[in-house]
């Protein structure tokens, strides 16, 4: 696609539940990050995806937190057990190793547990 | 996790006046970029600044990689209008491909009528 998209773009969950976030790079870019941002706060590293491979996943906040890709391509966050204070937005972006890119951000997913 | 001191955290300026933000770092970064976020959106890139001392532009911003590798400036003349949003600076150590990007606190740009 022309740009990184994510979806949904809102999601509204109970606490307790689980939520799946997707994220969808540009096409032929290797690397992929996961960033969370609470309200008016700056962007906290998740995870980070090299190919199908996450050499970087020392942000995960807890074992509820997990992520895979699939293909090069789509990739999920998880959110199992949601709590009140997983609320934010969840930034995803892409970049190319081989063309040495920067990276390029989604408009992200609003989460908000309730 | 590592978040990079930036400061301002907020500036109110008039149309016209120019703006200067910067971003210090505890590390060395190979890489810093300069991301400007408008509500609801995601953060958008300004500038990509790749060695020690270079001084990039890019229109009326200008940005500036510190010499000691752990620090960043970024400029703006003459602001207008559609200069207001937060700026974020963001370091990056590439060694063996696009590793992770850390980001600073932002700098919440304000114009007052």
């Amino acid at each position: 696609g022309a740009g990184v998209s994510q979806s949904p773009s809102n999601k509204v969950t109970e606490k307790g539940k689980d939520v799946e976030l997707r994220c969808d790079p540009i096409s032929g870019h290797t690397a992929l990050y996961w960033y969370r941002q609470r309200l008016g706060q700056g962007l906290e590293f998740l995870i980070y995806f090299q190919g199908n491979s996450a050499p970087d996943k020392s942000g995960l906040p807890s074992d509820r937190f997990s992520a895979e890709r699939t293909g090069e391509s789509v990739s999920t966050l998880t959110i199992q057990r949601t709590q009140q204070e997983d609320s934010a937005v969840y930034l995803c972006a892409s970049s190319s190793w081989v063309e040495n890119t920067e990276a390029f951000f989604g408009q992200g997913t609003r989460l908000t547990v309730v | 996790g590592q978040q990079l001191n930036q400061s301002p955290q907020s500036m109110f300026i008039q149309e016209g006046e120019d703006v200067s933000m910067n971003c210090t770092s505890s590390s060395i970064f190979n890489t810093w970029l300069w991301y400007k976020q408008d509500p609801g959106e995601g953060p958008v890139l300004l500038i990509a600044l790749y060695k020690a001392g270079e001084l990039t532009s890019n229109g009326r911003l200008t940005a500036q990689f510190g010499i000691t590798r752990k620090d960043s400036f970024l400029n703006i003349s003459a602001s207008i209008p559609s200069d207001v949003g937060i700026y974020f600076c963001a370091g990056q150590l590439r060694l063996f491909g696009n590793e992770k990007l850390t980001f600073g606190t932002g700098t919440r740009l304000t114009i007052i009528p």
